[in-house]
């Protein structure tokens, strides 16, 4: 029933480590998805994808959008303990409402 | 200072009592939601407003009212509150360009109500 599911729900790694996060949804008509890390306090903005296929990047960070399988993956790479948050994926509907997912998670251990 | 700010950052209130959560905005953004976080479910949406005078309910609209009678704010009221509504709550604005929406949002620091 959930339009947009994260997987995993947490993830421990250790420093230097890649990992990669995972946001399927169903909806099929949407404008965008966004991803937001989130640490104490509000989340902040990382990533707005529209195209299918195009990987838009930020330092160790990196994320696709596949329109066809409906799922988008956020991937950091050399992980360090900052990048310790919980990260959430959103779809930006029509009217410019948001659905989040749950979220993933993520601690990176020294 | 710019931004969206939100107030009280904290507060606890007892079950039946009203609250009022307030959210203020300098950008003129034209879109603010209300957005409630609990462990497990997410950001689920309350209500959002998409103009002053113009709301609309969200994921989760019971038990809460809204009004946007001015552009920068958005206050959020429990008119009974229950211990159910123990939550985060977070405000967001987001710019419409044009025809340019990026769809991003601007959040508030979290409003952390508890419901004894």
């Amino acid at each position: 029933e959930d339009k947009v599911v994260q997987s995993p729900l947490s993830l421990v790694v250790h420093e230097g480590d890649t990992v990669t996060l995972n946001c399927s949804y169903e909806v099929t008509n949407f404008r965008s998805l966004l991803w937001y890390k989130q640490e104490k306090k509000a989340p902040t903005f990382l990533f707005m994808l529209t195209s299918s296929g195009i990987e838009k990047k930020s330092g160790r960070l990196s994320s696709i959008l596949d329109k066809k399988e409906l799922f988008s993956i956020l991937n950091i790479t050399a992980t360090q303990t900052g990048d310790s948050a919980v990260y959430l994926c959103a779809l930006v509907e029509y009217g410019n409402k948001l659905v989040f997912g749950a979220g993933t998670i993520l601690r990176v251990k020294s | 200072d710019a931004g969206i700010t939100q107030s009280p950052r904290y507060k606890i209130t007892e079950t039946g009592r009203q609250v009022t959560l307030m959210c203020h905005q300098t950008w003129s953004h034209s879109y603010m939601f209300w957005y409630r976080q609990d462990l497990g479910h997410g950001l689920r949406l309350i209500y959002y407003s998409a103009a002053a005078d113009i709301t609309d309910k969200g994921e989760v609209p019971d038990g809460y009212v809204v009004s946007r009678s001015k552009t920068e704010n958005f206050p959020l009221t429990l008119e009974s509150a229950t211990r159910s509504q123990t939550s985060v709550y977070f405000c967001a604005s987001s710019l419409l360009r044009g025809g340019f929406d990026t769809g991003e949002l601007f959040f508030g620091e979290g409003s952390r109500l508890t419901v004894l």
